[in-house]
């Protein structure tokens, strides 16, 4: 298994500004990803951390807004851009070794935007 | 689209009593099947999975699941409930495709009543 953990727990911000949100693992893993889980809903995932590459974003997620780096195999950022009060939700990283592996997650990040 | 439903928001089982949270999925390809518990302020934590052979899988604290294909169902159960178990258990899917990533049910809230 992995332990995941990420920074901040969480931040209350004002609008138009960004945030990054830091995601670390104690062990190597082949696949990281990012999710957002609005309060009392399911999650959404927002894009696949690539490793020494860009990002591969799922459908209505662009880079620009929720740009993301992953410079090693335990480590990755995810920035909220720009943000709204929609944007206010619990972001979550995980990792995992690989197709049909399980997925291990972070505490969650909660962001507030005012 | 892909899409994996659990049709019961909550459930609310007396502690000793067998419980079953109920998961169907719209997922092209024989996906690979998950179960996840999420305790309050706390990321997930991974259950168990299906992905291939027997069609009952056994995972963590006592939790099963039963796979059906026909019916597309991969419903969680316990023998005997503990009022531990009360939190949010979600449902996910992982297509074949070598992506790894997951298609998540909108969550059930089990409760255990003492």
């Amino acid at each position: 298994s992995a332990v995941i953990s990420q920074k901040p727990s969480r931040d209350i911000c004002q609008r138009g500004t960004s945030l990054t949100i830091q995601c670390q693992v104690d062990s190597q893993v082949t696949m990281m990803f990012w999710y957002r889980q609005q309060p009392g809903q399911s999650l959404t995932l927002i894009a696949t951390a690539n490793q020494g590459s860009e990002a591969t974003y799922e459908s209505g997620f662009v880079i620009d807004k929720f740009p993301i780096s992953r410079p090693n195999l335990t480590f990755s950022t995810l920035t909220v851009s720009n943000m709204s009060p929609e944007d206010s939700s619990i972001y979550l990283c995980s990792g995992a070794g690989g197709p049909s592996y399980e997925q291990y997650f972070g505490p969650g990040t909660r962001l507030t935007v005012t | 689209a892909q899409s994996v439903a659990q049709p019961e928001d909550q459930v609310n089982v007396a502690e000793g009593n067998p419980l079953t949270v109920k998961c169907t999925y719209s997922v092209s390809g024989n996906p690979y099947l998950f179960w996840y518990v999420q305790y309050p302020n706390r990321g997930l934590q991974f259950l168990l999975k299906y992905i291939t052979g027997d069609n009952l899988v056994k995972g963590s604290y006592g939790f099963e699941a039963e796979f059906n294909k026909s019916q597309t169902s991969f419903h969680l159960k316990k023998p005997s409930a503990l009022v531990s178990d009360s939190a949010l258990y979600f449902c996910a899917a992982e297509p074949r495709t070598g992506a790894n990533n997951l298609f998540f049910g909108t969550g059930t809230r089990l409760t255990v009543i003492p």
